[in-house]
């Protein structure tokens, strides 16, 4: 079954450090996700993306975060001086989207990230 | 805004049921679903039910939907140690014609012999 992949799956670094979350969805979806979920806490929404662009972003998606699709294959989520709160499992989800059939979102492993 | 609320932690006995439950806010969500967390793993789609679906039966799970009081469940007949995980409900959220998920905390389910 296609699945979508997230590297690496643990990342740990120094406050103030730009870190780049890597994904690959499933290759025919259209809409692309990132969630995170700190230690404990609920998952939370942080980005869409489709066509090429944010379709909708969270509060926490404030301006030390970005996403790209670089080629037709990687999503990618950056966070440009990370904090110690920027400390969580970072999930990327991708959806076919098309209709009532393609509701179902697809999660990766994660990447669980560390800001020391 | 939209919320979803479970409850934390339960614990039961292999072979027993389980019975997961969740309450949301937003009655315009179309989907439902149901996410299993295995420890140091992703999140799994176990199930999810249309809004416009009381019942859903899926070989040992089954999904009750009471829309009138935003209410969501999710049973585990004959529950087995490899059904201890977390188990996430989710509804989801149409925002600028955009689709997003709603996530509750968590219900930690413990399985004992």
């Amino acid at each position: 079954e296609p699945e979508v992949t997230q590297t690496p799956s643990h990342q740990v670094t120094q406050m103030g450090q730009e870190v780049i979350l890597r994904c690959v969805p499933i290759s025919n979806h259209l809409y692309f996700y990132w969630y995170r979920q700190i230690l404990g806490q609920k998952v939370e929404f942080l980005v869409s993306f489709y066509n090429n662009e944010i379709s909708e972003k969270s509060e926490i998606f404030d301006d030390q975060f970005s996403v790209e699709r670089p080629d037709g294959s990687n999503f990618t989520l950056k966070i440009r001086s990370t904090k110690l709160e920027d400390s969580a499992m970072y999930f990327c989800a991708s959806r076919a989207g098309g209709g009532a059939t393609n509701e179902k979102l697809f999660f990766g492993s994660g990447t669980q990230l560390s800001v020391l | 805004g939209e919320d979803v609320e479970q409850s934390l932690f339960l614990s039961v006995r292999e072979g027993d049921s389980s019975v997961i439950n969740c309450t949301y806010t937003d009655s315009s969500s179309t989907y439902l679903y149901w996410y299993k967390q295995e420890p140091g793993a992703g999140l799994q789609l176990l199930t999810y039910i249309f809004s416009n679906m009381d019942m859903k039966q899926d070989q040992r799970l089954t999904v009750l939907l009471n829309k009138k009081d935003k209410h969501l469940s999710l049973r585990i007949a004959d529950t087995q140690t490899g059904d201890s995980a977390i188990y996430f409900c989710a509804e989801s959220a149409i925002s600028g014609g955009y689709n997003k998920l709603i996530f509750g905390a968590g219900t930690r389910l413990a399985v004992h012999p």
